[in-house]
């Protein structure tokens, strides 16, 4: 069965500073990987996915993520945070044939910035 | 455009009490639909998902079900509610028939069982 770690349950940043949020994933097949965020109180929002193709995958908010396959990583980053980016980040894998696809998240990393 | 509503938004519920939650997708027909649980500081966790019409996999066992009456309604219940209940339930949905495609989720609904 797939699995999804987040290595930091929560990461505090300065503004204006740059971030990364940790994934790493265990598959013994062809994954895909998503990136989500949640704001307080509300549902999750893609922020941006790989399926296939380039590695480097760059999605909404200045957001951008690197597939590494030999090191089973696909970490987020931003160069340069906004309070606004104070949000919870979710990683997740897609695992499941058939009909419907089963998304399996990790623990979810909590983004705090200060001013 | 698809636009996906879940209600209610809040809900306090006492235990043993019966629950029912609703989803509804518009915009888009014969979606896949999905519940999820948020526990308080926990991730994800798939709870139900549904092809189709009348068609419910459970991915998880607990005293809850799953309906789809309708092609974009999906409903969340319960006979008796456990303290445990208590969390986040988020549906969502993808398109059929295309595989890895994105899910988009709804606003969600706070339960909290006292």
């Amino acid at each position: 069965a797939q699995s999804v770690t987040q290595l930091d349950s929560q990461v505090p940043v300065f503004e204006e500073a740059p971030v990364e949020l940790r994934c790493n994933y265990s598959s013994s097949v062809s994954v895909y990987l998503f990136w989500y965020v949640q704001y307080p109180n509300q549902g999750l929002q893609l922020l941006l996915k790989y399926l296939s193709g380039s590695t480097l995958v760059k999605g909404i908010n200045g957001f951008e993520a690197e597939f590494n396959k030999s090191q089973t990583s696909f970490h987020l980053r931003k160069p340069s945070v906004h309070i606004s980016d104070t949000a919870e980040y979710f990683c997740a894998v897609s695992e499941g044939p058939g009909g419907a696809q089963k998304l399996v998240f990790g623990q979810g990393t909590r983004l705090t910035i200060n001013p | 455009s698809q636009t996906i509503h879940q209600w209610p938004a809040t809900l306090v519920q006492p235990v043993g009490s019966p629950l029912s939650l609703e989803c509804t997708v518009e915009g888009t027909s014969n979606p896949n639909l999905y519940w999820y649980r948020q526990a308080a500081g926990r991730g994800l966790q798939l709870l139900f998902y549904s092809v189709g019409i009348g068609q419910i996999s459970s991915e998880v066992p607990q005293n809850l079900s799953a309906s789809r009456p309708q092609d974009r309604q999906f409903i969340l219940s319960s006979k008796k509610l456990l303290l445990s209940d208590s969390g986040f339930y988020l549906c969502a949905w993808s398109v059929h028939g295309v595989v890895r495609e994105t899910q988009y989720f709804g606003p969600g609904t706070r339960l909290l069982v006292l």
